[in-house]
């Protein structure tokens, strides 16, 4: 079976301070893709980073970074210096790789973050 | 500008009233797929696309229908709408079957 599970439903932090969001996935499937999504208060889902399955480098872009490890089956995501504007849900999806299953994502249950002034 | 849209963005409907939601997209995408979510169980798969007349059953088909008849078209038909489908409505798309989706702004639909 396919699942994602974000087991930190709410989190709140003051500004300035850094947050993980842990994801731990679980796939019988060799090749697959993680994905990391976030919906900001207005409802509307932003794509945020892919990563696939041969690729364990972590990966940075500003003060978003992310820590792939296949030997725990987890994607976390960790915001450096929040700050207001990351207030968000942020979910974790995770794409299978047979083709006869292309296009199919499975989320988990997702994040509320609220970073307070 | 390159986007997804879907309209109605907000429906309020009564069970049984057959409905439908439009999904469009721009950019030329072969895969699209519909989603719903609900409080505390995330997104879930309503049904997903990979080209024109090819669909097939994501993880909560049961209720919904589906047709893809144009490649930048992917509507969502609720034929007998019962309260238990009063969910958001999320239509995505993408250029691979392992892309980034993108979605669309969302549809609100409240089944009385």
């Amino acid at each position: 079976a396919q699942k994602v599970t974000q087991a930190q439903t709410e989190i709140s932090v003051v500004e300035k301070e850094d947050v993980t969001l842990d994801c731990v996935y679980e796939t019988r499937d060799t090749t697959y893709y993680l994905f990391w999504y976030k919906q900001p208060p207005s409802g509307e889902l932003v794509f945020l980073i892919r990563r696939n399955s041969f690729d364990e480098q972590n990966e940075i872009s500003g003060r978003y970074s992310w820590n792939f490890q296949k030997s725990t089956s987890s994607f976390n995501f960790t915001i450096t210096a929040s700050q207001v504007v990351d207030s968000a849900v942020y979910f974790c999806a995770l794409t299978p790789v047979p083709y006869n299953q292309g296009g199919k994502l499975i989320f988990g249950q997702g994040t509320e973050l609220s970073v307070k002034p | 500008e390159a986007q997804v849209t879907q309209n109605p963005r907000y429906l309020i409907t009564v069970t049984g009233k057959k409905l439908t939601v439009t999904c469009s997209q721009n950019m030329n995408h072969e895969y699209m797929s519909w989603y719903r979510q609900d409080p505390g169980l995330g997104l879930r798969q309503i049904y997903y696309s990979m080209n024109v007349e090819v669909t097939d059953k994501g993880d909560v088909p049961e209720g919904y229908k589906v047709s893809r008849k144009e490649k930048r078209n992917f509507p969502l038909i609720l034929e007998s709408p019962s309260p238990n489908q009063t969910s958001l409505y999320f239509c995505a798309s993408s250029w691979t079957a392992v892309g980034a989706q993108y979605f669309g702004p969302g549809t609100r639909l409240l089944v009385l």
